[in-house]
């Protein structure tokens, strides 16, 4: 098992819907949960951070975290073309280690 | 302006010859990394740094070495490249662990 689990997609959503991404990690120790999407040829930026359980908003992004079923997910509203990229969910391990999510890339279609 | 810069960006090389990759930070960060990307294995630590001096093996720590002489810079030292060590690798930097982090633009390496 991974440590860090993502659907690899590609997730198509039509351009105005909501896509979902999600990621389930194994380390119940683990503290911090992070999104980051990455452009192809670009390096990863971040979307969002999440330490608590529940849902953090952001504009059109909304994280939510369940730690007793150890997933985190990412929701995107009013998804634009320009959310097309590659979704990464990493999750740090008590301060040290980051593991990284192998991505889920999303396709908005116009 | 905050950013993490590696150089260089673009390196081809050939076995065995010793190669550094340089990254420094200009946001005091404490917490520094090394990533590097493969198609289909998502983004995996090779080492990270929690501060000067301190340092600690991530996932695939196998051909590399680090050091973090001061807390700006962090190279990342191979010493006899391999083949299997071609691959796109990033530096990134946060205020300390478990932060978000900053991503160098990454360095794409072609070991012949």
């Amino acid at each position: 098992q991974k440590e860090v689990e993502q659907n690899s997609g590609p997730l198509s959503v039509p351009e105005g819907a909501i896509a979902s991404l999600n990621c389930t990690y194994s380390d119940r120790g683990s503290q911090s949960f992070f999104w980051y999407r990455q452009y192809s040829g670009k390096s990863p930026e971040l979307i969002m951070f999440i330490y608590s359980n529940g849902d953090k908003e952001d504009g059109r992004f909304t994280a939510q975290l369940n730690k007793a079923s150890q997933y985190v997910s990412l929701l995107i509203r009013d998804s634009q073309p320009s959310d097309s990229a590659t979704y990464l969910c990493a999750v740090n391990k008590r301060g040290f280690k980051t593991i990284f999510g192998a991505g889920t890339r999303l396709f908005v279609k116009a | 302006e905050a950013q993490v810069t590696q150089n260089p960006r673009y390196l081809i090389t050939v076995t065995g010859k010793k190669l550094t990759v340089t990254c420094s930070q200009n946001m005091n960060h404490e917490y520094m990394s090394w990533y590097r990307q493969d198609p289909g294995l998502g983004l995996r630590q090779i080492y990270y740094s929690m501060n000067v001096e301190v340092t600690d093996k991530g996932d695939v720590p196998e051909g590399y070495k680090v050091s973090r002489k001061e807390k700006r810079n962090f190279p990342l030292i191979l010493e006899s490249p391999s083949p299997n060590q071609t691959s796109l690798y990033f530096c990134a930097s946060s205020l300390s662990g478990g932060q978000p982090q900053h991503f160098g633009d990454g360095t794409r390496l072609s070991i012949l």
